[in-house]
């Protein structure tokens, strides 16, 4: 079954320091590959897409089909970066999208 | 910027009611999406909707649940008879183009159903 993997329910670091949220998929096709976050009383909204290799609040997520991951990771975390991050994938065309469980992400002053 | 918009934000239904849940999608938007999630789960995708049509669905879109786009603008999800587990928030999603082409697909504010 296709699946997305975020085994960190819950992610807490000091500002300042880098954090990484981990995501892997299993998928054998080449998928589309999205990170949503969801703010405090906000909707889910797009962060990244790998397709687009672009950089979002000092994001980045590197696709790697070896090892089938697509971790989030950001240099120096900041307090407002504190938030529910979901990794997603779409298997193509008009399918929706498959979510990861979410990893809760805290930042400590 | 354009957004999605969900009514109601909260509805609450007794068991074995009819529910319809309505959106409205970014205008120029084709592709639309429902989505749940259930307390303490993750976001489960339920059916995409293109040109007038199903375009995908999943295990949990069975008998009791329909789509459909009443006029240009709306986009409504249905739920025959409701059940417990029916309660969740239920998320609406559009996109320009489909999302396999990597194009991103923007959120509702999400209505919470709870079933009596």
């Amino acid at each position: 079954a296709q699946r997305v993997t975020q085994p960190e329910k819950l992610l807490s670091v000091f500002k300042g320091a880098p954090v990484e949220l981990k995501c892997n998929y299993s998928y054998s096709g080449s998928p589309e590959l999205f990170w949503y976050v969801q703010y405090s009383r906000q909707r889910l909204q797009l962060l990244l897409r790998h397709i687009s290799r672009e950089s979002i609040k000092g994001f980045t997520a590197d696709l790697n089909k070896g090892e089938t991951s697509f971790h989030l990771k950001k240099p120096f975390a900041q307090e407002e970066d504190s938030a529910m991050y979901y990794c997603a994938y779409s298997g193509g065309g008009a399918d929706g999208l498959t979510f990861g469980k979410g990893t809760h992400l805290i930042i400590q002053p | 910027e354009p957004e999605v918009t969900q009514t109601p934000s909260h509805q609450v239904t007794q068991m074995g009611q009819e529910v319809i849940l309505r959106c409205v999608p970014i205008s120029n938007h084709l592709y639309f999406y429902w989505y749940r999630q259930i307390l303490g789960q993750k976001v489960e995708f339920l059916v995409s909707f293109y040109n007038n049509e199903i375009s995908e669905k999943s295990e949990i879109f069975d008998d009791q649940f329909s789509v459909e786009r009443p006029d240009g603008s709306n986009f409504t999800l249905k739920i025959r008879s409701t059940k417990l587990e029916d309660s969740a928030m239920y998320f609406c999603a559009s996109s320009e183009s489909p999302t396999g082409g990597g194009q991103p697909q923007h959120f509702g504010d999400g209505t919470r159903l709870s079933i009596l």
